[in-house]
């Protein structure tokens, strides 16, 4: 399977502390994105990293890529409580379909106010 | 941002029915569209490529005559899981490209439908 891996599964933090993520993936890839899913809902879109970027800054969020190690994080600073939600990592294996998203396990985040 | 509806939200059906979920983009024309499937507490698995105006692509291990994927115009999916059966159960999300937004590479989805089959 294609499927990355994500790691922790679950974290929980408290309201203003930071929450990091990370994903693993097999292939080479063009992309790296990342949503979040509140629970029994659909994906939001966060960001996207492309294989020739390195680091990735949008609000609270900053994304890594380590094209090397086929490792990515997700760091959200400040974390809220609304941040309470499943984020997944998603790639789109090089040389595939632009829109063919592989998505990773993902992590349960729960920030407690 | 683009908006992507899918209906219905949740369903209930008896084990032996068909069950049709639509995918519509509403505020852009979408080429080709993503039905995923989605266990309790899992990722995403991608089922089939949805290709307006042509066949579906069907990802190993799907069936296609189980789930059948008409894609009839630029706006609008639809998912029919044909004779359903209780481990059909979950959760079905479409997903769709903005061809507007060409090189961003950002899939929106709809917001699921949950299937329950008795």
């Amino acid at each position: 399977s294609q499927q990355g891996e994500e790691d922790p599964q679950a974290l929980s933090i408290q309201e203003g502390e930071n929450a990091t993520m990370n994903c693993s993936y097999k292939t080479s890839i063009n992309n790296l994105q990342w949503y979040r899913q509140n629970s029994g809902r659909g994906l939001v879109h966060l960001i996207l990293i492309r294989s020739n970027e390195r680091e990735k800054h949008s609000g609270r969020l900053r994304v890594t890529l380590d094209t090397s190690k086929k490792s990515s994080s997700l760091l959200i600073t400040a974390s809220r409580a609304a941040d309470t939600a499943s984020y997944f990592c998603a790639t789109v294996p090089y040389g595939g379909a632009t829109n063919k998203l592989i998505f990773g396990t993902g992590t349960l985040l729960a920030v407690q106010p | 941002g683009a908006v992507v509806s899918q209906h219905p939200s949740r369903v209930i059906c008896k084990s032996g029915t068909s069950v049709k979920i639509e995918c519509r983009s509403l505020d852009f024309q979408a080429t080709t569209m993503f039905w995923y499937r989605q266990f309790p507490k899992q990722s995403l698995m991608l089922m089939a490529t949805s290709n307006e105006g042509s066949k579906a692509t069907y990802e190993q291990g799907v069936e296609k005559d189980k789930f059948l994927i008409n894609h009839a115009s630029l706006t609008l999916s639809t998912l029919t899981v044909t004779s359903a059966h209780p481990e059909d159960s979950s959760f079905y999300i479409c997903s769709a490209r903005d061809e507007g937004l060409a090189n961003t590479g950002e899939l929106f989805f709809g917001e699921g439908s949950r299937l329950t089959v008795l």
